[in-house]
């Protein structure tokens, strides 16, 4: 069983749709996080829930909505999309009992926008 | 601002070589530093440090955190193909569930 598993794992559009990123963690943990990953590798934090509550928000374009609908569960909604929004998308869990601190992440959702 | 710098960039060795990798961290209120490494898909985990001078070891790979100096440095030894590899370090303060990750080292490994 896969621990943090996204969909899709890769999606293709056009500028100026609205698409969604499914996160869900089956490990039992509080904390869930989005990442972006640009082409250069670099890996920046976008947002944060601890048990459905946000605790980290970056700047990051309010065109970009995460929702936890649950703690298992972690989704990013991503309206008007633009070029500059390509890039993989990483969803994490935040380790507990003897994982505490490690994050675990998900295999990554590819976005490219046309 | 809190600040994370990762050398060298990238970095291409021979199998077998040793290298050894940096983090630079500017955290305020430092509490921990992970190292991951990625190959194509997502990070995977390698360390948790939080205390300075106390190595950590898997196998041919070690790391050891200077809180003093504020860097960690990510060793490995008799270094294989299947090492090429992205390594990534982040830092995190106390009171807080904000990782920030470097830019990176690219490490190659060639036969």
């Amino acid at each position: 069983d896969t621990a943090v598993s996204q969909t899709p794992k890769y999606l293709v559009t056009q500028m100026g749709n609205d698409k969604s990123i499914k996160c869900e963690q089956n490990l039992g943990h509080d904390t869930m996080y989005w990442y972006k990953q640009d082409s250069k590798k670099f890996l920046k934090i976008m947002f944060s829930y601890n048990n459905k509550e946000l605790i980290i928000n970056e700047t990051v374009p309010n065109r970009f909505s995460p929702k936890s609908p649950d703690k298992a569960h972690l989704n990013l909604h991503i309206n008007s999309l633009e070029l500059g929004d390509s890039a993989v998308y990483f969803c994490a869990s935040l380790g507990s009992g003897t994982h505490t601190g490690e994050l675990f992440f998900g295999e990554g959702s590819r976005l490219t926008v046309l | 601002e809190d600040k994370v710098v990762q050398s060298p960039l990238s970095l291409v060795v021979h199998e077998g070589d040793t290298v050894t990798l940096n983090c630079s961290y500017e955290v305020t209120n430092f509490r921990s530093l992970l190292w991951y490494k990625q190959e194509k898909k997502a990070p995977t985990f390698l360390f948790m440090l939080t205390s300075s001078g106390i190595e950590k070891k898997s196998g041919r790979l070690s790391s050891i955190l200077d809180k003093k100096e504020l860097f960690s440095i990510l060793n490995i030894t008799a270094t294989q193909t299947g090492d090429s590899a992205i390594y990534l370090c982040a830092p995190k303060a106390s009171g807080t569930y904000k990782y920030i990750f470097g830019t990176g080292t690219r490490l190659k490994v060639l036969a």
